[in-house]
C-alpha cells in the first residue's frame, strides 16, 4: 500500500530536549517536505527536499532542521524546542514537485511542547 | 494581506443543497492550484486539480481564473459525507513553493 509513515502520532516533550519526527515514503518519490498547521493560519510549508540531500527553506524554517539522506526517509528535527513549537505536523511526498501532482500526507505528528 | 485567501465558515448546508466556496490568491506567479480536503484535523486529501479550462468530478467542479486571481470548488448534491474541511492551495517557484488556505468547513445536514 503506497503510503507516507509518520512518527510519532503524538508527543509531548519539555522546552529544550531534542527531539526527532521521522518520516518515511514507500512510493519512491522524489519530493518530500513538511508542514505545520496551527488554529486560524492553515498549513505552513517548513522545509522541502527535492532529492536526496538537496534540501531548501519554506515559510517557516526557524528552530528546525532537515536531512535527506535516503530518498524515502525525511526526518524532521528540533534542536531546542519550544512551546511555539506546539503544533501540528504533517509531512508529505510527491512525484513531480512539491505540489505540482497530488501530494501524499503522512498521517500527522501532534507535538506539545511544555 | 494573506497570500491565500478563504472563508472559514462554517457553511451549513442541508442534504442536497449545492454550495459554492472561494478562494483567492495574491502572486500572480502561482502555477498549480489544488482542492484539498482535510477532514477534522486529519491529514489533507487531494479533491481535485484546478484549471483554467475547468474541470468536473462528479458532483464537483473546480474552475481557476488567472485574470481575477480566484479559484472555485462547486459541490452539487450535497452529502452527509462531504462534510470537512476544504482546502485552497497554490504552488509557485517551479512548484516547490506552497500557500494553503486556512480552509473553509462544510457541514452538511440532514
Amino acid at each position: 500500500e503506497a503510503q507516507v509513515t509518520q512518527n510519532p502520532r503524538y508527543l509531548i516533550t519539555v522546552t529544550g530536549k531534542k527531539l526527532t519526527v521521522t518520516c518515511s515514503q514507500n512510493m519512491n518519490h522524489e519530493y518530500m517536505s513538511w508542514y505545520r498547521q496551527d488554529p486560524g493560519l492553515g498549513l505552513r510549508q517548513i522545509y522541502y527536499s527535492m532529492n536526496v540531500e538537496v534540501t531548501d527553506k519554506g515559510d517557516v524554517p526557524e528552530g528546525y532542521k532537515v536531512s535527506r539522506k535516503e530518498k524515502r526517509n525525511f526526518p524532521l528535527i528540533l534542536e531546542s524546542p519550544s512551546p511555539n513549537q506546539t503544533s501540528l505536523y504533517f509531512c508529505a511526498s510527491s512525484f513531480l514537485g512539491v505540489m505540482n501532482t497530488e501530494a501524499f500526507f503522512g498521517q500527522g505528528t501532534r507535538l506539545t511542547v511544555v | 494581506r494573506k497570500e491565500v485567501e478563504q472563508d472559514p465558515g462554517p457553511f451549513n448546508v442541508p442534504e442536497g443543497a449545492t454550495v459554492a466556496f472561494n478562494c483567492t490568491y495574491s502572486n500572480s506567479a502561482s502555477q498549480s492550484f489544488f482542492w484539498y480536503r482535510q477532514d477534522c484535523r486529519k491529514e489533507p486529501k487531494l479533491l481535485m486539480s484546478v484549471y483554467s479550462s475547468g474541470n468536473e468530478d462528479g458532483r464537483f467542479t473546480a474552475q481557476l481564473n488567472r485574470a481575477s486571481q480566484y479559484i472555485s470548488l462547486l459541490i452539487r448534491d450535497s452529502k452527509l459525507s462531504d462534510s470537512a474541511t476544504y482546502l485552497c492551495v497554490v504552488s509557485w517557484e517551479g512548484y516547490q513553493k506552497v500557500t494553503f488556505g486556512i480552509g473553509t468547513k462544510l457541514q452538511v445536514i440532514p
